[in-house]
């Protein structure tokens, strides 16, 4: 089992419509987790930071759910602009501190 | 501002020959990652270190080797290149606990 999955997708989605991506851990010892976006195999980009109390930043929020091991990311209003690869990261904790990417899940919005 | 950068961007190598390719950040942070891309299969560590002097392997480091002598580079080098080895590279850095930052990547091909 990978460390961290996603559902590759795609999802095609219209303009304006709310889009939800889910992303499972294994390791019970990750202490940081954050979303990324990567446009056409440019660099990944950080979207946000997930806290263990939901956060939200503008029309994306994100959630954690450390009993059940999972991150979300919710998308309201999309845009065309939204169209990418969002990226889970999860990141352990101690003296072993490394960023772990799940394999992205790509988003296409559509007119 | 404080960057990462990589170089080259793109190299064409033929097989057997040792690359060498080069990431340099001005976060002074004590963590660098270089991570290999390829499609189906997202983002993989090759090496990581935690600072000047500290390497440490990732899940496909083998024909890879770095070393790390000051806190701003950590250049990845390809001992032999293999066909194998085609792939888009990023270099990152990151405090830890805290997001990581990437480098534009460098697209390498090994014929």
């Amino acid at each position: 089992r990978k460390e961290v999955e996603q559902d590759p997708g795609p999802f095609n989605v219209p303009e304006g419509a709310t889009v939800a991506f889910n992303c499972t851990y294994s390791n019970s010892a990750s202490q940081s987790f954050f979303w990324y976006r990567q446009d056409c195999r440019k660099e990944p980009k950080l979207l946000m930071s997930v806290y263990s109390s939901g956060n939200e930043d503008g029309r994306f929020t994100a959630q954690l759910n450390r009993a059940s091991q999972y991150i979300s990311l919710l998308i309201r209003d999309s845009k065309l602009s939204d169209s990418a690869t969002y990226l889970c990261v999860v990141a352990r904790s101690g003296g072993s501190y490394i960023p772990t990417f799940g394999r992205g899940t790509s988003l296409i919005v559509h007119p | 501002d404080a960057e990462i950068t990589q170089s080259p961007r793109h190299k064409i190598t033929e097989t057997g020959r040792q690359v060498t390719l080069a990431c340099h950040q001005t976060w002074n942070h004590n963590n660098m990652f270089w991570y290999r891309q390829d499609l189906g299969h997202g983002l993989r560590l090759i090496h990581y270190s935690y600072g000047v002097h500290d390497t440490n392997k990732g899940e496909v480091s083998d024909g890879y080797s770095v070393s790390r002598s000051n806190t701003e580079d950590l250049p990845l080098t390809l001992e032999s290149a293999a066909s194998s080895q085609t792939s888009v590279y990023f270099c990152a850095s990151s405090e830890s606990f805290s997001e990581a930052f990437f480098g534009q990547g460098t697209r390498l091909t090994v014929v």
